[in-house]
């Protein structure tokens, strides 16, 4: 079972709909969760973190946190085809605090 | 702002060369991070570091090492390159303490390996 673990799309969201991305981690004791962004040959860049169980506001995007059943999901609300990317999910390890782990990615494609 | 830098965009290198990739940030973070990113596998840990002369195996160690000799320092080392360590590796750097912080990435190496 691979530690973190989302689905790889492509997901494709009509322009101003809401995107909902997912993500499941195996290690129960994880502790901080965090959404990157990769544009196409470009590095990520942090979008949202996480440590909390709920919700987690930041202007369009939401990210939904619950250790119970270990998934944590990003939501993004009136989608622009600027949001266009691969969405990577990261969780830190508990064994290793400072270990980052980051699942495979899902690809967003926003339709005009 | 964080910087981490990458000492090259892209490497081309012959197989069984020992190739080293170098990596320094100037944020004085305590963790320093190693990933390859191939399509369709997403960002894979080789090694992560959490102090000067510290390393820990992430998923992916077998065929690399790593040297953190000063803080803002981590070098990546392939002993003897082969075909399938062709892939774009990442280096990123991150404050310490339990409760994690983001990771600022570098730019990338595109290594190929003929």
């Amino acid at each position: 079972q691979k530690e973190v673990e989302q689905n790889s799309g492509p997901l494709s969201v009509p322009e101003g709909a809401i995107a909902s991305l997912n993500c499941t981690y195996s290690d129960r004791g994880s502790q901080s969760f965090f959404w990157y962004r990769q544009y196409s040959g470009k590095s990520p860049e942090l979008i949202m973190f996480i440590y909390s169980n709920g919700d987690k506001e930041d202007g369009r995007f939401t990210a939904q946190l619950n250790k119970a059943s270990q998934y944590v999901s990003l939501l993004i609300r009136d989608s622009q085809p600027s949001d266009s990317a691969t969405y990577l999910c990261a969780v830190n390890g508990y064994s290793s605090a400072s270990k980052i782990i980051f699942g495979s990615g899902t690809r967003l494609s926003i339709r005009p | 702002d964080v910087k981490v830098t990458q000492s090259s965009r892209y490497l081309v290198k012959r197989t069984g060369e020992k190739v080293f990739l170098e990596c320094v940030q100037d944020m004085d973070h305590e963790n320093m991070f190693w990933y390859r990113q191939d399509p369709g596998l997403g960002l894979r840990l080789i090694y992560f570091s959490y102090d000067v002369k510290m390393k820990e195996k992430g998923d992916i160690p077998e065929g690399y090492s790593v040297s953190r000799e000063k803080k803002e320092r981590f070098s990546l080392i392939l002993e003897s390159a082969s075909t399938n360590q062709t892939s774009m590796y990442l280096c990123a750097s991150s404050t310490g303490g339990m409760m994690n912080t983001e990771a600022f990435f570098g730019q990338g190496t595109r290594l190929t390996v003929v």
